[in-house]
């Protein structure tokens, strides 16, 4: 089992649509959560950081549940441009090493 | 704008020959992560460097791969021998502490 699960997708949802993935991490020491997002054929760029108490940015929102070790993003009024591979991570112990899911596909269709 | 760069971009080598890749993290970024990305294993991590020294190389095949920092301005990952299950894309990353990483575009290896 990988220490950090993700539903491969792909998702595939109109424009202006709210889609939520989840990720799922099996390492209960893991301390830091973060999304990134990948476009086809070029490198991961970070999206938001994952906070206890949930964070907001714009139409993105993330969530932690420790009790059942989850985090999840929603993303809201889909756009063409959200089309993209979304990875989370999940980084363990003082030294933060980090432990990426293999990515959720998004395709926002017109 | 400040990167992280990556050389080569594109590889195509033998099977057998030495692969070496070279990463300019951003000035005054003191971790280094590398890791490679491939269809079927997603993005594993190979190595992780704070202020040069290395924390974590336990995802790196250690008899052939190799990760120095021979100084703050240039990681090297290489392969010696390669062989044609390393062909991936080969991804650099750095940060101010091992949480935000900003990645480089990569270097797209293919050993024959």
């Amino acid at each position: 089992r990988k220490e950090v699960e993700q539903d491969p997708g792909p998702f595939n949802v109109p424009e202006g649509a709210t889609v939520a993935f989840n990720c799922t991490y099996s390492n209960s020491a893991s301390q830091s959560f973060f999304w990134y997002r990948q476009d086809c054929r070029k490198e991961p760029k970070l999206l938001m950081s994952v906070y206890s108490s949930g964070n907001e940015d714009g139409r993105f929102t993330a969530q932690l549940n420790r009790a059942s070790q989850y985090i999840s993003l929603l993303i809201r009024d889909s756009k063409l441009s959200d089309s993209a591979t979304y990875l989370c991570v999940a980084s363990r112990g003082g030294s933060y090493i980090p432990t990426f899911g293999r990515g959720t596909s998004l395709i926002v269709h017109p | 704008d400040a990167r992280v760069t990556q050389t080569p971009r594109h590889k195509v080598t033998e099977m057998g020959q030495e692969v070496t890749m070279r990463c300019q993290p951003i000035l005054g970024h003191n971790t280094v992560f590398w890791y490679r990305q491939t269809m079927m294993q997603g993005l594993e991590l190979l190595a992780y460097f704070r202020n040069r020294a290395p924390l974590d190389d336990s995802g790196m095949p250690k008899d052939r791969f190799s990760a120095e920092m021979p100084d703050a301005t240039l990681a090297t990952l290489k392969i010696q021998p390669s062989e044609p299950r390393d062909s991936a894309v080969y991804f650099c990353a750095s940060g101010t502490g091992g949480e935000t990483q900003y990645f480089g575009p990569g270097t797209r290896l293919l050993v024959l």
